[in-house]
């Protein structure tokens, strides 16, 4: 079955330890893409990849780091997270074609304390 | 900076009540459009999108949308909704000037349709 994962889904952590939360797809995707999702402002992108070994900051990519080793995942780093990362986080892949549909993963939900 | 404006955050409406909601989007550039519903619980799905060609785009579930170039608008619809179209709906635009395949949000309508 084609999918995007996430684990963990849900996460309490605190002010300052370091935490990875991994994706990983099996669509042979090029593009994949994190994003955090607060109520009103929908979805922001905080980092994408292009391909293996390219990324890029999106429009709130503070405090976030990301690496893409393999084609299939596209973990997501909090270095020190604060609570203002507290969030519903989803990552998505696609075809790297402009427009191509995105698929998403079931979400992670992070608090931070 | 480019932005995307869903217009409504709450939508209740009854169980065969038409439903509309709005999407506009301030890029004069090509774009490519994007409804997402987000059931409760669950991860977004892709309910119909739009590149080119007849801007009534019809999708899955009976939704359908309309694009307005004239307008930059994307507007939802559905003639009749049901109890199961209890969801969270997401606009969402490609816009050509992007890096890959970026999308830019709205900030999402919660719809409770009440049975």
């Amino acid at each position: 079955e084609a999918q995007v994962t996430q684990n963990p889904r849900y996460l309490i952590t605190v002010t300052g330890k370091k935490l990875t939360v991994t994706c990983s797809q099996n669509m042979n995707h090029e593009y994949m893409s994190w994003y955090r999702q607060d109520p009103g402002l929908g979805l922001r992108q905080i980092y994408y990849s292009m391909n293996v070994e390219v990324t890029d900051k999106g429009d709130v990519p503070e405090g976030y780091k990301v690496s893409r080793k393999e084609k299939r995942n596209f973990p997501l780093i909090l270095e020190s997270p604060s609570p203002n990362q507290t969030s519903l986080y989803f990552c998505a892949s696609s075809l790297i074609q402009r427009g191509s549909p995105q698929f998403f993963g079931p979400g992670t939900r992070l608090t931070v304390l | 900076a480019q932005s995307v404006s869903q217009h409504n955050h709450h939508v209740i409406l009854s169980e065969a009540a038409s439903l509309e909601l709005g999407c506009n989007y301030s890029y004069g550039g090509t774009v490519n459009l994007f409804w997402y519903v987000q059931y409760p619980g669950q991860h977004l799905q892709l309910l119909l999108k739009y590149f080119s060609g007849d801007p009534l785009v019809k999708g899955i579930k009976g939704f359908e949308a309309e694009f307005i170039k004239s307008k930059f608008s994307f507007n939802l619809r559905k003639p009749s909704v049901q109890w199961s179209d209890t969801a969270e709906y997401f606009c969402a635009v490609n816009m050509i000037k992007a890096a890959g395949n970026k999308l830019t949000f709205g900030g999402g309508t919660r719809v409770l349709v009440k049975p």
